[in-house]
C-alpha cells in the first residue's frame, strides 16, 4: 500500500524567510493530496487540497507543488511569520490505501523566530 | 467553525480502567474515523465506519472497539487501558472517497 515520507521533522526559520517541507509517496496512482496544519494544542486544519492534475497551487502565503514524475509533494511557506509556527502534515489518498484512506506523513514541526 | 465534536477533551485514568470517547459530526458525512496521535505527533488510523459498517480496521489491540449508533456518531471504547494508550485520539469525518477529512479537537488520554 501507499507509504508517505515527510522531511524535515523539525524546521526553524527566521521571520520573513521561506520554509520548505517535502513529502514523497510510493503509489503512482495517488490522486488526492492534502496539507494540514496543527497549531499547539489544537486539531488539524486543512491548508489545501490538491488534485493530481494540478502541479502548482497557490494559497495565502504559501505554494503547494506536486511533481508526479518524482512522486513528490511540497509546501513552501513564503515570508513566514511567527503565526505559522505549527506542525504540518501532508496526506496522500489512493485506491490502493483501501477506500481511498488518507495516509499521513510523519509531520514537520515548524518554528518561526521573530 | 467546529463541526466534529469530541468529548471528553482530556481524561486521566489508571491502568486497567475502561475509557470511552464520544464523537459526533454535524456535517452529514457518511464516513467517520478514529486516529491515534502519539507523543511524536505520528498519526495512525484506527477505525473507520461507513453507514454503520466497519470498512477499515487496522491492527489495533483488541481492547479498542468502535461503537456507532448512526452515521453521525462514532465512539471509541478502550477496555482495560495500558500506559502505551496515552495519546491524543482524533475523530474525523468525510463525505465520499478522496474528499477532505474534517477533524475534531481531540481527546487526550493519560494513563497513570
Amino acid at each position: 500500500g501507499e507509504q508517505v515520507e515527510q522531511r524535515p521533522p523539525h524546521l526553524s526559520v527566521r521571520e520573513g524567510d521561506s520554509a520548505f517541507i517535502t513529502c514523497t509517496y510510493t503509489d503512482p496512482n495517488s490522486y488526492y493530496f492534502f496539507w494540514y496544519k496543527q497549531e499547539p494544542g489544537a486539531s488539524l486544519q486543512l491548508l489545501m487540497k490538491v488534485f493530481s492534475s494540478t502541479e502548482i497551487n497557490e494559497g495565502q502565503g504559501f505554494t503547494v507543488l506536486l511533481n508526479k514524475k518524482d512522486k513528490r509533494l511540497s509546501l513552501n511557506l513564503t515570508a513566514a511569520h511567527p503565526g505559522d509556527s505549527a506542525a504540518y502534515f501532508c496526506a496522500v489518498s489512493a485506491a490502493s490505501s483501501g477506500s481511498w484512506q488518507l495516509i499521513f506523513g510523519s509531520g514537520t514541526q515548524l518554528t518561526v523566530m521573530p | 467553525e467546529t463541526a466534529v465534536f469530541q468529548t471528553p477533551n482530556y481524561h486521566v485514568t489508571q491502568v486497567g480502567n475502561e475509557v470511552s470517547f464520544n464523537c459526533k459530526q454535524t456535517l452529514g458525512h457518511d464516513t467517520m474515523y478514529w486516529y491515534k496521535q502519539d507523543s511524536k505527533k505520528l498519526l495512525k488510523i484506527m477505525f473507520s465506519y461507513n453507514n454503520k459498517q466497519l470498512i477499515v480496521n487496522e491492527t489495533v489491540p483488541r481492547r479498542f472497539s468502535p461503537q456507532s449508533s448512526d452515521k453521525a456518531h462514532l465512539n471509541l471504547r478502550i477496555k482495560s487501558v495500558e500506559p502505551e494508550d496515552s495519546a491524543v485520539y482524533l475523530c474525523a469525518s468525510r463525505q465520499g472517497n478522496g474528499n477532505t477529512l474534517y477533524f475534531g479537537e481531540g481527546s487526550r488520554l493519560i494513563v497513570v
